[in-house]
């Protein structure tokens, strides 16, 4: 059971936005900023987000992150089939004083 | 090309004892803290243990303290995971990633396959 909360699977259709949660406490999302990783199938995790709502090079600004409180979202807009993949927020705890991950949403393209 | 290779990885029995590598490639390795992340079948990321730049600052998961130790070599570019009296729930596909800003990580090796079994 994580410290972070997400909803195990979203879904959407090509062209749709859909927004992903991470629910959290103030020992980690409140205190920190968060980070996500798309996981394509059999893949590597790849960073999508940082620092709350800031794209590494290279990521389509279709992503957009935000943080409020002790939760944090991961939007996606105009969906497209390749964006099926797992997706992860991840933050610091200051309870366990260390990295924390959440469970994972598995993103859907109908 | 910058990226980071894992090796070390297999099958050893439950009370068993297995040494990952993980080598970078093309960056400057010793600017940087380094993690380990696992992924069991199925199932989720947990960070497992991280060593900052120069080896200062050491962190590990609850489960894994006192039986996993991290290491680094930054003249050879290297981090190290030694695993030891490891247990079935340790079976998982083993990344290195390197961390940046706010505790990101940027860069992901392959991974590599651990298997606790009898």
């Amino acid at each position: 059971q994580s410290v972070l909360t997400q909803p195990p699977s979203a879904s959407g259709t090509p062209g749709q936005r859909v927004a992903i949660s991470c629910s959290g406490s103030r020992s980690n999302i409140g205190s920190s900023t968060v980070n996500w990783y798309q996981q394509l199938p059999g893949t590597a995790p790849k960073l999508l987000m940082y620092s709350n709502n800031q794209r590494p090079s290279g990521v389509p600004d279709r992503f957009s992150g935000s943080k409020s409180g002790t939760s944090a979202s991961l939007a996606i807009s105009g969906l497209q089939s390749e964006d099926e993949a797992d997706y992860y927020c991840a933050t610091w705890d200051d309870s366990l004083n260390g990295p924390v991950f959440g469970g994972g949403t598995k993103l859907t393209v109908l | 090309e910058v990226q980071l290779v894992e090796s070390g990885g297999g099958l050893v029995k439950p009370g068993g004892s297995l040494r990952l590598s993980c080598v970078a490639y093309e960056f400057s390795f010793g600017d940087y803290t380094m993690n380990w992340v696992r992924q069991a079948p199925g199932k989720g990321l947990e960070w497992v243990s991280a060593i900052s730049s120069g080896g200062g600052y050491i962190y590990y998961v609850d489960s894994v303290k006192g039986r996993f130790t991290i290491s680094r070599d930054n003249a050879k570019k290297t981090v190290f995971l030694q695993m030891k009296r490891l247990r079935a729930e340790d079976t998982a596909v083993y990344y290195c990633a390197r961390g940046v800003v706010d505790y990101s990580l940027d860069l992901w090796g392959q991974g590599t396959l651990v298997t606790v079994s009898s």
